[in-house]
């Protein structure tokens, strides 16, 4: 099964906006509400960000924001920080009952 | 805090086999079902496998299924992955994740361990 499809960069100043997309089938991302989002700095552990295409763990902040539409998710981060820069993961269960995750994105905050 | 600490990691030759664990502290382990995650060096991440809370679930990836087994302890809240008839693409960084059922998301993950299949 092949990787959900993100582009492989963005970039943003501070304080602007930026989304970024997650394109999948109707067997994963079309086909459920289980789309996540995960941020991941070099040399740490990933961290959840998303949850059920839209919801935010506690302590997460409420300039990151996940929407749904058809096949494809999106993530949404407001008044970029430069602590914001990272890769960024998207993944969705699938009709398989596996996971599968994007080919991620790099952030760069200009 | 949770804590997931990965081990066992390693340099193996193709064809080899490699056992990794995954201690985890401060959480409910018996009560998630669990993951392992890789990243290969320069790519993204890649979903492993996954076992249900008692065992009797397990799913995996195409790539390592009949290779690799995933299990568990829940009197010794910890996590395995025997990895068996290993090849170079399976050279990554593994991580132990919880996968929480109800959201189908990572919710807590190691630092992970790094294996290398090389001659």
């Amino acid at each position: 099964q092949s990787a959900l499809t993100q582009p492989a960069s963005v970039s943003g100043s501070p304080g602007q906006s930026i989304t970024i997309s997650c394109t999948g089938t109707s067997s994963d991302v079309g086909g459920y509400s289980y789309v996540s989002w995960y941020q991941h700095h070099p040399d740490k552990a990933p961290k959840l960000m998303i949850f059920d295409v839209s919801y935010r763990p506690s302590g997460v902040s409420y300039r990151f924001s996940g929407s749904k539409s058809g096949n494809t998710a999106a993530l949404t981060i407001s008044g970029l920080r430069a602590e914001d820069e990272a890769d960024y993961y998207c993944s969705s269960y699938t009709s398989r009952s596996t996971v599968i995750f994007g080919g991620g994105t790099k952030l760069t905050v200009l | 805090e949770v804590q997931l600490v990965e081990s066992g990691g390693g340099l193996v030759q193709p064809g080899g086999s490699l056992r990794l664990s995954c201690a985890a502290s401060a959480f409910t382990f018996s009560a998630y079902w669990m993951s392992w995650v890789r990243q290969a060096p320069g790519k993204g991440l890649e979903w492993v496998a996954n076992i249900k809370q008692d065992g009797s679930e397990t799913y995996y990836v195409d790539s390592v299924k009949g290779r690799f087994t995933i299990s568990r302890d829940n009197a010794k809240n910890s996590l395995y992955l025997q990895m068996n008839s290993l090849r170079a693409e399976d050279t990554a960084l593994y991580y132990c994740a919880s996968f929480t059922i109800i959201s189908r998301a990572f919710d807590y993950w190691g630092q992970g361990t790094l294996v290398i299949v090389s001659s």
